[in-house]
């Protein structure tokens, strides 16, 4: 079974700081995704990878970045994290386009 | 990016009858996957119909694809309440990597 792996369940940050949330699958799998989940939003994409090193705007990336430097780990980065910001984090991997998405059990991040 | 529309937003049934959900999407797909979310936790992925398949079944799982309605449904038969969980629907759309997902729709299964 595909396993993808999230650093931390519930993080607790504060407005200015710079947070890092990691994600690390260990199917070899070419794409990797970060989205964000917020009542009643859904699922929206912040940002994906599809090789190392690559990465691509999803529908909502100000205020994030991305790190892709090896195939099984996909950073997000909030440079100056905002209260805006608190949500849940989903992290996903792909085998190729069109196949189902793994994800991991997803980070509850608060900014205070 | 456009999303799908599941439909309804919420049910609440008894446990051993069957849920029906669904899904509406606006441009031309390759497939259609369903996945499941229990609270506060990440998604699993449950069925992929590709866009020339019209019924697919999985354990007590049935999903059928009508490409002209642009529509898809997912029924739960024998409902249990571990099935208690929102449901979402995703589409690739015209993208090879983005899927467009559906806002979801909360089953509560009730003992």
């Amino acid at each position: 079974d595909v396993k993808v792996t999230q650093s931390s369940r519930y993080l607790v940050k504060r407005t200015g700081e710079k947070v890092f949330l990691e994600c690390v699958q260990d199917m070899d799998h070419e794409n990797m995704f970060w989205y964000r989940q917020d009542p009643g939003l859904g699922l929206r994409l912040i940002y994906f990878s599809y090789d190392v090193k690559m990465k691509e705007k999803g529908d909502i990336p100000e205020g994030y970045s991305v790190s892709r430097e090896k195939k099984e780990r996909f950073s997000l980065i909030l440079e100056s994290a905002s209260t805006n910001q608190t949500s849940m984090y989903l992290c996903a991997s792909q085998a190729g386009g069109g196949q189902p998405q793994h994800f991991g059990d997803g980070t509850r991040l608060s900014i205070l | 990016s456009q999303q799908g529309e599941e439909d309804p937003q919420a049910l609440s049934i008894q446990e051993g009858e069957n849920a029906t959900m669904n899904c509406s999407y606006k441009t031309s797909i390759n497939n259609l996957q369903w996945y499941r979310q229990n609270s506060g936790r990440g998604l699993v992925h449950l069925i992929l119909i590709r866009s020339n398949e019209r019924e697919k079944h999985s354990g007590r799982l049935r999903v059928t694809l009508d490409t002209s309605k642009k529509s898809s449904s997912l029924l739960i038969t024998a409902s249990r309440a571990a099935d208690t969980a929102s449901y979402f629907c995703a589409t690739d759309g015209d993208s090879n990597y983005q899927l467009i997902w559906g806002a979801g729709t909360k089953l509560i299964i009730k003992p």
